[in-house]
């Protein structure tokens, strides 16, 4: 079945600490995104990319960091910089830049 | 810059149809989107409008006027599974993203 895959499910971190989020696809989409929710914010998109080895920075980028390397993987990196990264953190991918999104199941990262 | 406004909660009894209000204000338009999400998971696709006009798909219903820069999403004989949030999302300028409201959470009683 095609899909998006986020792993984990949960996450737990301590302060200070750098952690990588996975994200992939097999939906032979171009175009992958990152969105942060927290509580009555609605999402906020974090970095997008439109092909492989090429990404921008979307409303709230900073403190993070992406690669795409490969067109099946969007891993996102909550730096240490990031001053409240507690969130509910999806993923998207789309065939065209500003088409449908499909989102996966989302990682909760919890930092201590 | 770029605002999208949807009331934060509504609530419905079941078999009623409500309707949920989006306005928009942007510096381009190239479409506007509707998705549900239910608590803690995924938001999934509903409808898509470019076009002035109603879309209508089952029991949900989408409208766009992109003279007053406004949509609705109708949904009809209301079921429990309904009660989630909907998301209102438009299309930025260049096309190469979704610009989200924050959501409208909607409580189905019975």
């Amino acid at each position: 079945d095609g899909g998006i895959t986020q792993s984990p499910k949960y996450l737990f971190r301590k302060e200070g600490q750098n952690v990588t989020l996975s994200c992939e696809q097999n939906l032979n989409h171009d175009a992958m995104y990152w969105y942060r929710q927290d509580p009555g914010q609605g999402l906020r998109l974090i970095y997008y990319s439109q092909i492989v080895n090429d990404f921008q920075k979307g409303d709230i980028a900073e403190g993070y960091s992406v690669s795409r390397e490969k067109k099946e993987s969007f891993p996102l990196t909550v730096t240490s910089a990031q001053k409240n990264p507690t969130a509910f953190y999806l993923c998207a991918s789309s065939s065209g830049g500003g088409g449908e999104q499909f989102f996966g199941p989302g990682t909760r990262l919890t930092v201590l | 810059g770029q605002n999208i406004d949807q009331p934060t909660e509504m609530t419905a009894t079941e078999g009623a149809i409500v309707q949920i209000n989006c306005t928009y204000q942007t510096s381009g338009f190239n479409g506007l989107f509707w998705y549900q999400q239910h608590a803690g998971e995924a938001p999934t696709f509903l409808s898509y409008n470019v076009l002035d006009g109603l879309e209508e798909k089952g029991r949900f219903s989408s409208f766009l006027s992109r003279s007053k820069g406004y949509s609705y999403l109708l949904l009809k004989e209301l079921q429990m599974k309904d009660s989630a949030s909907y998301l209102c999302a438009v299309r930025n300028q260049a096309g190469t993203a979704l610009i989200f409201g924050k959501g409208t959470t909607l409580s189905v009683s019975s």
